[in-house]
């Protein structure tokens, strides 16, 4: 069975730093994985997926992940963050054949000016 | 614009109610999903169902049950309510049995609270 893990509960991030958020996984074969973001009070949006070749993964809202087989991670990076991108983030495993997503626990991200 | 949608934002309920939360969804997708959220816990998955009628238990469904009768919708139920679910609640669909290679589209999701 699939798991992912978020081991940053909440990130505090000054507007126009850099950021990474950190997802590891647990998954056999290679994994398909995602991230979310959630802004308050709202449903879950795809930000990004990654399933087979480049291991850099671009996404919207100038977001990125790297996929790291040796290291079991899907970190989620931004150059320069805006105060709009304060959310929760969630990273999420799947495998082939299978419907079911597992998600992480999710990060919150706040950005302070 | 393809949509998920639930038919509550919010909503409140009393103890022992018998509570229905609905989904609809314009993709023709063949796959719906009930989670709910809580905080520190993530996205738990109540039930989910690959076709019409079909439905399979996730990692939480006691205390609830799902309807699926038309493809396009997706019900939960909470039985008889109780106060440790209150939640919130998404509904999520996707495409064919793969559908992994896809990722889910959400609703917006249903806030209730049990008194």
């Amino acid at each position: 069975a699939q798991s992912v893990t978020q081991p940053d509960i909440h990130i505090t991030v000054s507007e126009g730093a850099s950021l990474e958020l950190r997802c590891n996984y647990s998954y056999g074969a290679t994994p398909y994985l995602f991230w979310y973001v959630q802004s308050p009070g709202q449903g879950l949006q795809l930000l990004l997926k990654y399933f087979s070749g480049d291991t850099l993964v671009q996404g919207i809202k100038g977001f990125e992940a790297e996929f790291k087989r040796s290291q079991s991670s899907f970190n989620l990076r931004k150059p320069s963050v805006h105060w709009s991108d304060a959310a929760e983030y969630f990273c999420a495993v799947g495998a082939r054949g299978n419907e079911k997503l597992t998600f992480g626990t999710g990060t919150r991200l706040t950005i302070i000016p | 614009d393809v949509k998920v949608t639930q038919s509550s934002r919010y909503l409140v309920k009393r103890t022992g109610e018998k509570v229905f939360l609905e989904c609809v969804q314009d993709m023709d997708h063949e796959n719906m999903f009930w989670y709910r959220q809580d905080p520190g816990l993530g996205l738990r998955l109540i039930y989910f169902s690959y076709d019409v009628k079909m439905k399979e238990k996730g990692d939480i469904p006691e205390g609830y049950s799902v309807s699926r009768e038309k493809k396009e919708r997706f019900s939960l139920i909470l039985e008889s309510a109780s106060t440790n679910q209150t939640s919130m609640y998404l509904c999520a669909s996707s495409f064919g049995r793969a559908s992994s290679n896809y990722g889910y589209t959400f609703g917006s999701g249903t806030r209730l609270t049990v008194v």
